[in-house]
C-alpha cells in the first residue's frame, strides 16, 4: 500500500540554525499538509497547500515557515531559525481529494529537537 | 477553535464498549476520526459527512449530529487492540485543513 515517507525521523538543531524537513507524498495525491504535535498532546495543523501554493495556513506558520514542492514528488517544510518551542514531531500527510470527504494519510513524521 | 473531546481518558477491560465524544463550537461539514498509538503516526478509521449519518466498520461506528455540531464514536466489545489516543478531525468548510480534537487516550487492559 502506497505510504507517505518522511525524512529525517530525528533532526537534532541549535536555536537559531534553519531545518528543512522533507516529505514524499502518496503519488496519486494532491493535497498536502503540515501538523506538528508536542509531546504527544494535540495535533496542531500548520499549512495545506495545493496546486503548488499555499491553501490555508494556521497562526503558528509565521514568517520563520515556508513550504515548497520542489519538483513532483518532495515536499519540504523549512523553519528558517529555530526556537526551543519549536521542538516536537513534525508529521506530514496527504489527501487524494479535499479534506472534506478523502482522508489524510500521514508519515511517520520528524522528530525535531531544538537546543 | 479545537473540537473538544470527552472523556480525556478511559479504561477498558478487554470486552467492554467506550463511547468518545467530539464536539465543536462552528458548524461542520465532515468529521473524520483516527486513532494514534504511542510514537506512531494517526491513522485513519473513517469520515462523517454532512448529513446525520452512522457509519461503522466491524466493532467501531460512529455518528454525526450536524445540529449540534457534535460526533461520537462507538468502540463495542472492546480489544488489546484498540488502545491508544483517539482524535476526531473537523472540517468547518475552508475545505483546506482538518482541526484536531483534544484526544482520549483508551487503554484496554485483560
Amino acid at each position: 500500500e502506497p505510504e507517505v515517507t518522511q525524512t529525517p525521523s530525528h533532526q537534532v538543531t541549535q536555536m537559531g540554525q534553519e531545518v528543512i524537513l522533507r516529505c514524499v507524498p502518496i503519488s496519486n495525491h494532491l493535497y498536502f499538509y503540515w501538523y506538528r504535535q508536542i509531546l504527544g498532546q494535540k495535533v496542531e495543523f500548520l499549512v495545506s497547500f495545493y496546486n503548488n501554493e499555499i491553501s490555508e495556513k494556521s497562526e503558528i506558520f509565521d514568517d520563520q515557515f515556508s513550504v515548497e514542492r520542489p519538483d513532483g514528488s518532495n515536499f519540504t517544510l523549512k523553519i528558517r531559525s529555530t526556537k526551543l518551542e519549536d521542538s516536537a514531531m513534525y508529521f506530514c500527510a496527504s489527501s487524494e481529494l479535499i479534506v472534506y470527504n478523502s482522508p489524510l494519510h500521514f508519515g511517520n513524521g520528524t522528530r525535531l529537537t531544538v537546543t | 477553535q479545537q473540537p473538544v473531546q470527552s472523556p480525556q481518558a478511559v479504561i477498558l477491560r478487554e470486552g467492554e464498549d467506550a463511547v468518545i465524544n467530539c464536539s465543536s463550537s462552528k458548524a461542520l461539514y465532515s468529521v473524520h476520526w483516527y486513532r494514534q498509538k504511542h510514537g506512531e503516526a494517526p491513522v485513519f478509521l473513517m469520515i462523517l459527512l454532512k448529513g446525520g449519518e452512522q457509519k461503522g466498520h466491524e466493532k467501531i461506528s460512529a455518528s454525526f449530529n450536524e445540529k449540534k455540531q457534535q460526533s461520537s464514536l462507538y468502540l463495542t466489545a472492546s480489544q488489546l487492540s484498540y488502545s491508544g489516543t483517539y482524535f476526531c478531525g473537523t472540517e468547518t468548510g475552508t475545505a483546506s485543513k482538518l482541526t484536531f480534537g483534544t484526544g482520549t487516550r483508551l487503554q484496554v487492559t485483560l
